[in-house]
């Protein structure tokens, strides 16, 4: 089934500690994002891919890198996580950067104490 | 700064209709999203306005106004399945989106 794979689907994690996030699309996507979701706010981008070997920072990029290694992957690091990173992390694609529809991934649900 | 205007939670009755409204202030405009997320899943593309007007799709339409900076998002003849959260997301001058916070609409029978 075409689209996009998140893992985990959820995870605890001790604060201090190292954790990637993984997200794999196979419809051949240019455009990769990192969102996270949090009550009462909107979608705020991480970080995003507008093609494989290039990546930028969004609106809040602090504590997290990435790496668009190839098409496929687009993992999302938290070199040392913080309770404020407690989160649903959405990955997305598009066919291209500019004003194409969002496919997202089913979302990983990280909780950091 | 940017944003995106929407009411937090709204209540209509199965069959019904309701209007989900959005109101923007972006710097520049090239489009505005509509998803439907349900609980606990991912948000999925409803529709997309580019041009001032309606845009119908089934029991779905989207309603745009540049010069207001709104739009709406219309439900015809509710159903139980259409519970969720509404997102309305706005694509400024730099092709980056703004979302709002979404609208939770409860259906009741």
């Amino acid at each position: 089934i075409a689209g996009i794979t998140q893992a985990p689907t959820s995870q605890i994690l001790a604060a201090g500690r190292r954790m990637t996030l993984r997200c794999t699309q196979d419809m051949r996507h240019n455009a990769m994002y990192w969102y996270r979701q949090d009550l009462g706010l909107g979608l705020r981008l991480i970080h995003y891919s507008n093609t494989a070997g290039t990546t930028g920072k969004g609106e809040v990029p602090d504590g997290y890198s990435v790496s668009r290694a190839n098409t496929d992957d687009f993992p999302l690091t938290l070199a040392s996580a913080v309770p404020s990173q407690t989160s649903v992390y959405f990955c997305a694609s598009s066919a291209s950067s500019g004003a194409n529809v969002l496919t997202f991934g089913a979302g990983s649900r990280l909780t950091v104490l | 700064g940017q944003n995106i205007d929407q009411p937090t939670e709204m209540t209509a009755t199965e069959g019904a209709i309701v209007q989900i409204n959005c109101t923007y202030q972006t710097s520049g405009f090239n489009g505005l999203f509509w998803y439907q997320q349900h609980a606990g899943e991912a948000p999925t593309f409803l529709s997309y306005n580019v041009l001032d007007g309606l845009e119908e799709k089934g029991r779905f339409s989207s309603f745009l106004s540049r010069s207001k900076g709104y739009s709406y998002l219309l439900l015809k003849e509710l159903q139980m399945k259409d519970s969720a959260s509404y997102l309305c997301a706005v694509m400024d001058s730099n092709y980056q989106l703004i979302w709002g916070a979404g609208t939770k609409l409860i259906i009741k029978p």
